[in-house]
């Protein structure tokens, strides 16, 4: 199936400090990709939907300004989380789909894990 | 009410046990379903999509009642690699992914 690579696979920041999540499609073109949120013992929970070129969707309770989402080409979303606290270490996880109806799977990457000490 | 809907367990079975999911959502515009299993501290992973009426694939079967609004899971011949977290996922417009809470499952020998 279609690979969705994410990077890095957990990380370890400070209290103020910026942390910069990598989502890229290997062998598709993502018109649209989607960052997810997990706390732990809890369910995926979509933070935004992100569009190549153009800006993206948050979901309410999101803050655009702390998570900032860039999607500047087919194969590659980022999402930073600015000025991170100790309430953003959570697991982040992205998805894409190639296709253009709802009736195709989309595949995620393999999350990263972000402490905030 | 929650979008999607699941039992969140833990569902404690024995080896070569038949258990079953069932997870309801709440948009009768629903249209494509599907079943992910997630791994402790791993990405989910597409285990089946429900297109119609149900579909199965060796032990596993999906199964989808729209008049009532619910899918379901069924496992049979529980394996101990079956444990996991089993996802619920509803698509309803574009691809706009809604997840289920998560039913745990623990297939003890």
């Amino acid at each position: 199936g279609a690979v969705v690579s994410q990077h890095p696979s957990w990380v370890i920041c400070k209290s103020g400090t910026s942390v910069k999540i990598e989502c890229r499609s290997l062998d598709f073109q993502a018109t649209t990709m989607f960052w997810y949120r997990q706390f732990p013992k809890q369910s995926l929970m979509l933070m935004a939907t992100s569009n190549e070129g153009s800006k993206a969707t948050y979901e309410q309770g999101v803050e655009k300004d702390k998570f900032l989402i860039n999607h500047a080409s087919l194969t590659l979303s980022t999402l930073t989380v600015t000025s991170a606290h100790p309430e953003d270490s959570s697991f982040y996880i992205c998805s894409a789909s190639a296709a253009v109806d709802i009736f195709t799977e989309a595949f995620f990457g393999q999350g990263t894990r972000l402490t905030v000490v | 009410r929650k979008e999607v809907e699941q039992d969140p367990g833990p569902f404690n079975v024995p080896e070569g046990a038949t258990v079953a999911f069932n997870c309801t959502y709440s948009n009768s515009a629903s249209q494509s379903f599907f079943w992910y299993r997630q791994d402790c501290r791993k990405e989910p992973k597409l285990l089946m999509s429900v297109y119609s009426s149900g579909n199965e694939d060796g032990r596993f079967t999906a199964q989808l009642n729209r008049a009532s609004q619910y899918i379901s899971l069924l496992i049979r011949d529980s394996k101990l690699s079956d444990s996991a977290t089993y996802l619920c996922v509803v698509n309803w417009a574009g691809n706009m992914l809604t997840f289920g809470g998560g039913t745990r499952l623990m297939v003890k020998p």
